[in-house]
């Protein structure tokens, strides 16, 4: 059974750093693209970025380039999204999705979501 | 980059049919996708590939495409169906999504 479980609720204050991740499990890690998804409260969907865990390719929306870092460790099956100092504005939910992976690019297995909570 | 455009709603009594539309210059040229997002909840694909229906997925959600608004119908609807859908697409090489702005459909 294919699952991504995403890292658990988070509250921090402006200007601290974060990290959440995204544990793949159930196939072959390496052969799918991860993407990040923002959804600030009652707001629609946001792609962030998109990796490739297979030669760890990264590519960002320019909307949040220089904003987070996309990373992922083989080793552990683990994606992961991360800021360096955070702000009021990056309170949201963030998901991670998998895009398929033959039948055109839509997102088939989604996370749980994890609630970021960024007080000032 | 580029843009998806939805309505901002569409309300509809049950057991008629919803239609909800996404307007964008590259969906010419790409697939769209369609989700389901129920409050609290993960989004769900409904329509993939423009007019595909995932298993699962009831008959009653379809999809359509012409030149560069693609189309969610809901025959049937029912009370089940009230969520936020969301249109989605990206480029040849998929690296680079975007989401449509989102349509609330309401069950009267």
């Amino acid at each position: 059974e294919v699952q991504l479980v995403q890292s658990g609720a988070e509250v921090k204050k402006s200007g601290e750093s974060l990290k959440i991740s995204c544990k793949s499990s159930g196939y072959s890690f390496t052969s799918y693209w991860i993407a990040w998804v923002r959804q600030m409260p009652g707001k629609g969907l946001e792609w962030m970025g998109i990796l490739h865990p297979g030669d760890s390719d990264i590519r960002y929306s320019p909307s949040f380039q220089g904003q987070v870092t996309i990373s992922v460790d083989e080793s552990i099956t683990t994606a992961f999204l991360q800021w360096s100092s955070l702000q009021a504005s990056d309170t949201a939910r963030y998901y991670c999705a998998r895009r398929s992976g033959n039948s055109g690019y839509h997102f088939d297995y989604w996370g749980q979501g994890t609630l970021v909570t960024v007080s000032s | 980059s580029y843009e998806l455009t939805q309505p901002p709603s569409v309300s509809v009594s049950p057991g008629q049919t919803a239609r909800i539309t996404c307007s964008g210059d590259a969906l010419t040229k790409q697939y769209a996708y369609w989700y389901q997002q129920k409050p609290g909840q993960a989004p769900v694909v409904v329509i993939y590939m423009d007019t595909e229906r995932p298993s699962g997925i009831p008959e009653r959600f379809s999809g359509s495409s012409s030149g560069t608004t693609v189309t969610l119908t809901i025959s049937g609807v029912q009370a089940e169906d009230e969520a936020d859908y969301y249109c989605h697409s990206a480029d040849s090489s998929g690296t680079d999504h975007v989401f449509g702005t989102g349509t609330k459909v309401t069950v009267l």
